[in-house]
């Protein structure tokens, strides 16, 4: 256990379906990250909240819609999605942005296992 | 090519055997660490390394910054060890992490 929780743990989507993954942390985080984790890929980051505010979004394409609405929660909202977009979801936090830089350290969650159907 | 590279993408060991993981990687740095992430997704870190060498338990991690360079040792191994190893490396100005495609590791009994 962490202290990321995600939810759900796995969810199956039409391509026309809307649906939004969950991730809260009690931890008194101020960072939030959204990373993609294809198979045999590589993660990639998302997004990045610090304080609530989006920091950076990695061109992340618009059917993927994240929402921080504080330092505890964060959503990304799923629409339209395409099949390969299929993948693990993962949330991290981290007491500052731009985590392994000065000793700070990312707590990430269990993910979610994305089908797209 | 990938700036983090590791090697092998896959590896089996039995109970007991001594094992090492590499990662090489092209652009200055400064910091890397080592993560793993068990079959359930959830990923957990295990060291961060800007020089020399760590010990937590029968993990070991060294780094050679001059060669760009570093190792995951693992003394003792054990079924609870299997999981997918991940190297990622923070870029000098500290504005860009970069993750290794992973190492996964099979103990058997």
């Amino acid at each position: 256990e962490t202290g990321v929780t995600q939810t759900p743990r796995h969810l199956v989507m039409g391509m026309t379906n809307k649906k939004s993954l969950k991730c809260e942390q009690h931890l008194g985080h101020n960072a939030m990250y959204w990373y993609k984790q294809s198979a045999k890929k590589p993660l990639e980051l998302m997004f990045v909240y610090n304080f609530k505010e989006q920091t950076e979004n990695n061109s992340v394409p618009s059917r993927f819609s994240p929402e921080c609405p504080n330092s505890s929660h964060l959503f990304l909202h799923l629409h339209t999605l395409q099949p390969e977009d299929s993948a693990l979801y993962l949330c991290a936090s981290s007491q500052e942005v731009r985590w392994g830089r000065q000793n700070t350290e990312a707590f990430f969650g269990q993910g979610t296992r994305l089908t797209v159907v | 090519k990938n700036e983090v590279e590791q090697s092998p993408q896959n590896l089996t060991a039995q109970e007991g055997e001594f094992i090492t993981i590499n990662c090489s990687y092209s652009v200055g740095i400064s910091a890397l660490h080592w993560l793993q992430q068990h079959p359930g997704g959830g990923i957990v870190s295990l060291f961060m390394l800007s020089s020399g060498k760590k010990k937590h338990g029968r993990l070991i991690a060294t780094i050679n910054i001059q060669e760009k360079h570093s190792s995951l040792h693992i003394t003792a191994s054990h079924p609870r060890d299997s999981a997918v190893y991940i190297c990622a490396v923070r870029s000098l100005s500290g504005s860009r992490l970069t993750f290794g495609e992973g190492t996964q590791l099979t103990v058997n009994p």
